[in-house]
């Protein structure tokens, strides 16, 4: 069965802080890569997905993620993180053994002061 | 805010109840999901239809009857519950059941808990 490891389970940082969280996953067929957010009292919302082409995807608000297909990692980035960006993020995939199921990872609370 | 609408919001109920919650979304997705989300857990698969029809259970317990009228609706009729049922539940939707790129659109959730 696929499973989503995210190794970092708190982070802080300050603002204008560079941010990388890591999301490793274990299947070695095709996946669809997707990284969420949940706002403070808010639904899960999509950052930005991956499943074909240019391994580096740009998702909404500044964010990025890098696949590596040899690492079966699909880390999430910012260059500049802003104290709005305090939230839960979340890597799930779903692989070609059944694309309706959706696995997500631990999750990752950042915390950013300002 | 978002597309997909669950109601109520909260919900109480007592281990001998029958309650249901109900999940609309009207941007023609033909995939809806529900989810129970622990706290500071991430959300668990509990249910999938594809266009109306179920098509993934995750072993729930029976005490968990989801029901889906339409392709609009969806609902998750409870009765019996127990205390370790109380959680957020998350219901989803995507636009293609055969089509996994396309991301899971989530409502806001209904905050259940079992006294």
């Amino acid at each position: 069965a696929q499973s989503v490891s995210q190794h970092n389970h708190h982070v802080i940082l300050s603002e204008a802080a560079s941010l990388e969280l890591g999301c490793n996953y274990s299947y070695g067929g095709t996946v669809n890569l997707f990284w969420y957010v949940q706002y403070p009292g808010q639904h899960l919302q999509l950052l930005l997905k991956y499943f074909s082409g240019d391994p580096l995807v740009k998702g909404i608000k500044g964010f990025e993620a890098e696949f590596i297909k040899s690492k079966f990692s699909f880390n999430l980035r910012k260059p500049s993180v802003q104290w709005s960006d305090t939230a839960e993020y979340f890597c799930a995939v779903n692989a070609d053994t059944g694309f309706q199921k959706l696995v997500f990872g631990t999750g990752t609370r950042l915390l950013v002061s300002p | 805010d978002t597309e997909v609408t669950q109601t109520p919001k909260h919900l109480v109920m007592g281990m001998t109840n029958k309650k249901s919650l109900k999940c609309e979304q009207h941007m023609g997705h033909r995939a809806m999901y529900w989810y129970k989300q622990k706290a500071k857990k991430p959300p668990e698969l509990m249910f999938v239809y594809s266009y109306e029809k179920l098509s993934i259970n995750e072993s729930v317990p029976s005490r968990f009857s989801p029901e889906c009228p339409n392709s609009s609706l969806l609902n998750l009729h409870l009765h019996a519950l127990q205390p370790e049922d109380s959680a957020l539940y998350l219901c989803a939707s995507s636009q293609d059941p055969d089509r996994g790129y396309q991301p899971q659109h989530f409502g806001d959730g209904t905050r259940l808990s079992i006294l």
